[in-house]
């Protein structure tokens, strides 16, 4: 059964850090593509970053230059390290798994909160 | 990237059909049959409802299908039963030059 497991969110200030990972049982993650979604209080769902199963990173343009998206394949974890954090970077943030040769949102993690405030 | 652009809010009765709409343009949903479609209940993860314009995930019931034209895809639910009510999105493939998706703004369906 595949699994998503997000963790590492919580109160940030402006300016501040954070790294998220989102932890998968029953698959490889090197072996698909992945992706980070965000969804703002209230708001919709707003595609982040991907990683293809070759490696290859790409970001939205709200987020590139701050976010960086990685992964470790000994722990089949996947990763978002955020930098430069701001008021507008306030969302619930799911991993979400895709296909070997693509993405589209096959499986979620339950997400986990980022509240970036003074 | 703009976002796509779907109705705020659809309804319908139990037992009727409605169609979501998702219209985007050439550069995304009207380039690449790579639409997919998300059902989300309130305080829940996404699920996916539809993969590749028209493709149902196994275990999605087939009261759900989707279809494109041109700039636009849309999502049709038949025989409407209460816990179709959900906040619904679509999502594209937006080219690869950017290698980036975009969601719609999502629509609120009501089960009346």
């Amino acid at each position: 059964e595949v699994q998503l497991v997000e963790s590492g969110g919580g109160l940030v200030q402006p300016g501040g850090s954070l790294r998220l990972s989102c932890a998968a049982s029953g698959f490889t993650v090197n072996n698909y593509f992945m992706s980070w979604v965000r969804q703002a209080p209230g708001k919709g769902l707003e595609w982040v970053s991907v990683i293809f199963s070759v490696g290859t990173t790409y970001y939205a343009d709200s987020v590139k230059g701050r976010f960086s998206i990685t992964r470790d394949n000994s722990k089949n974890t996947l990763y978002l390290q955020m930098n430069s954090l701001r008021a507008e970077d306030t969302a619930v943030y799911y991993c979400s798994r895709g296909t070997s040769s693509g993405w589209y949102g096959a499986d979620w993690g339950q997400g986990t909160l980022v509240t970036v405030s003074s | 990237q703009s976002a796509l652009t779907q109705p705020a809010s659809v309804s319908g009765s139990p037992g009727q059909s409605i169609t979501i709409s998702c219209t985007g343009t050439s550069s995304d949903v009207g380039n690449y049959n790579y639409v997919s479609w998300y059902q989300q209940h309130p305080g829940k993860a996404p699920k996916l409802m539809i993969c590749d314009v028209s493709k149902r995930p196994s275990g999605v019931s087939d009261r759900f299908s989707g279809s494109k034209s041109g700039n636009t895809a849309s999502l049709t639910i038949s025989g409407l039963q209460a816990e179709d009510e959900a906040d619904y999105y679509c999502c594209s493939y937006a080219g690869s030059k950017s290698h980036n998706w975009v969601f719609g703004g999502g629509t609120k369906l009501t089960v009346l």
